[in-house]
């Protein structure tokens, strides 16, 4: 089965809190990709990262973090200090090599950071 | 650089009417996605498509919606007689894809399409 679980449905935090947004995927395949997209009230989807599954290193944005660990299936994303304009729902996605590039996404996290 | 476009921003339709979904990709990017967002859910993929071929369309309903992404012009999702459970954010993405895997997929902007 190929499948993308986000957990956590909900957060709320207060700004310049720290938060993580939990990822958790499924696949047999041994090469894959992952990705984070986040969709602000407005409704867009903004592209954040993507990772393929031989790069392990964890990567660093600005406030943003992404910890990609292979052996729990998991690709969490952290963002640090934050802020108000980071309320959104935020969504993972797991692609695929030689599968046309369609993307699997999870359900979503609606983060709300209030001030 | 002009992102993905898509038209319209909003559509509303009574029942058994028809819907016309349009999307400009990129440019330089001839692989076109589309996803629909139903309320309080996540995206599911519908179609693949390059230009003038349906690559991928394991996603679609497999009654009333097409899809095409003629040689000219945008893609068109269409959904014929709709109902109201076709009431969705629909989103098309481009990529430049060059070897069959996942690459940055770019989104569009959405249409919401509301069936009355």
């Amino acid at each position: 089965a190929q499948k993308v679980t986000q957990a956590q449905t909900e957060i709320s935090v207060v700004e310049k809190e720290d938060v993580t947004l939990d990822c958790v995927y499924e696949t047999r395949d041994t090469t894959y990709y992952l990705f984070w997209y986040k969709q602000p009230p407005s409704g867009e989807l903004v592209f954040l990262i993507r990772r393929n599954s031989f790069d392990e290193q964890n990567e660093i944005s600005g406030r943003y973090s992404w910890n990609f660990q292979k052996s729990t299936s998991s690709f969490n994303f952290t963002i640090t200090a934050s802020q108000v304009v980071d309320s959104a729902v935020y969504f993972c996605a797991l692609g695929f090599y030689n599968q046309g590039g369609k993307l699997i996404f999870g359900q979503g996290t609606e983060l709300s950071v209030k001030p | 650089n002009a992102g993905v476009m898509q038209n319209p921003r909003h559509l509303v339709r009574r029942r058994g009417q028809e819907a016309r979904l349009r999307c400009s990709p990129m440019k330089g990017h001839s692989h076109v996605y589309w996803y629909r967002q139903l309320p309080e859910e996540g995206l599911k993929f519908m179609v693949y498509l390059q230009k003038e071929n349906i690559i991928d369309e394991s996603g679609m309903p497999k009654e009333r919606f097409s899809a095409e992404f003629p040689k000219e012009g945008p893609s068109i999702l269409r959904i014929q007689q709709v109902v109201r459970g076709d009431s969705a954010a629909y989103f098309c993405a481009s990529s430049p894809n060059m070897d069959g895997s996942s690459y940055e997929q770019y989104f569009g902007p959405g249409t919401r399409l509301t069936v009355t």
